[in-house]
């Protein structure tokens, strides 16, 4: 069946760092892939995403290109905040599987000052 | 607009209690979705509800698991004979429509549910 897997484990880097959160995929036909957020205390919010081999999807300084070659959409951005701290699910969205969602298991950032 | 709303915001039960969880979509969502976040776990999908159309209720972990959706607008989650494994933050997502696997799902603010 479809699944996502997130690299383990929290990260935790200084501001202005570069940030990056490895999302590989499994899946029939061709997924549209996502990143979701989830900030201190609020609900889960779409961050970015891309729906065909080759789209980058990019919001808040955040990028992540579909590679259907190496299955993966890899979360990056090249200078982090304080308030970029959240937890990061990376999703995919199968036409074969009625269009729900399924998640990583999500990675926690902390940005320290 | 408002977007997806669900109540209660939290749950405290006995084991073996019923509960009944509650979801709004935004307005002129045809398609809605239930999924769970136990501890430490990313989201599985629960059930799906598009139009008029049978429910895809193949995520539901067992029989006590059940959901309903009046037209397009509310929809309510029941487990019953809870169990202490039931525990989890329960969330609802609505998306314009499922033609095609690019719509984005808006999420709700979750039901978070404690079976003691």
């Amino acid at each position: 069946g479809d699944s996502v897997t997130q690299m383990e484990g929290p990260v935790t880097l200084s501001e202005e760092a570069f940030l990056t959160i490895n999302c590989t995929y499994t899946a029939t036909g061709y997924p549209s892939l996502f990143w979701y957020v989830q900030y201190p205390g609020e609900g889960l919010q779409l961050l970015l995403k891309a729906t065909k081999a080759d789209d980058k999807g990019s919001n808040k300084g955040f990028e992540a290109t579909y590679r259907k070659e190496t299955t993966s959409f890899h979360l990056e951005k090249g200078s982090v905040q304080v308030s970029d701290s959240a937890v990061y699910f990376c999703a995919l969205s199968s036409p074969d599987g009625n269009n729900r969602l399924a998640f990583g298991k999500g990675n926690q950032v902390v940005v320290i000052p | 607009g408002a977007g997806v709303s669900q109540s209660p915001s939290n749950k405290v039960t006995e084991k073996g209690k019923d509960v009944e969880l509650r979801c709004d979509p935004i307005s002129g969502h045809t398609a809605l979705y239930w999924y769970r976040q136990r501890l430490g776990q990313g989201l599985e999908f629960l059930i799906y509800f598009q139009g008029n159309s049978a429910p895809d209720k193949s995520g539901l972990p067992s029989d006590r698991f059940s959901a309903e959706r009046t037209g397009e607008s509310v929809s309510t989650l029941t487990i019953q004979r809870t169990q202490q494994e039931d525990s989890a933050v329960y969330l609802c997502a609505s998306s314009l429509a499922s033609a095609a696997n690019t719509d984005t799902q808006y999420f709700g603010p979750g039901t978070r549910l404690t079976v003691l």
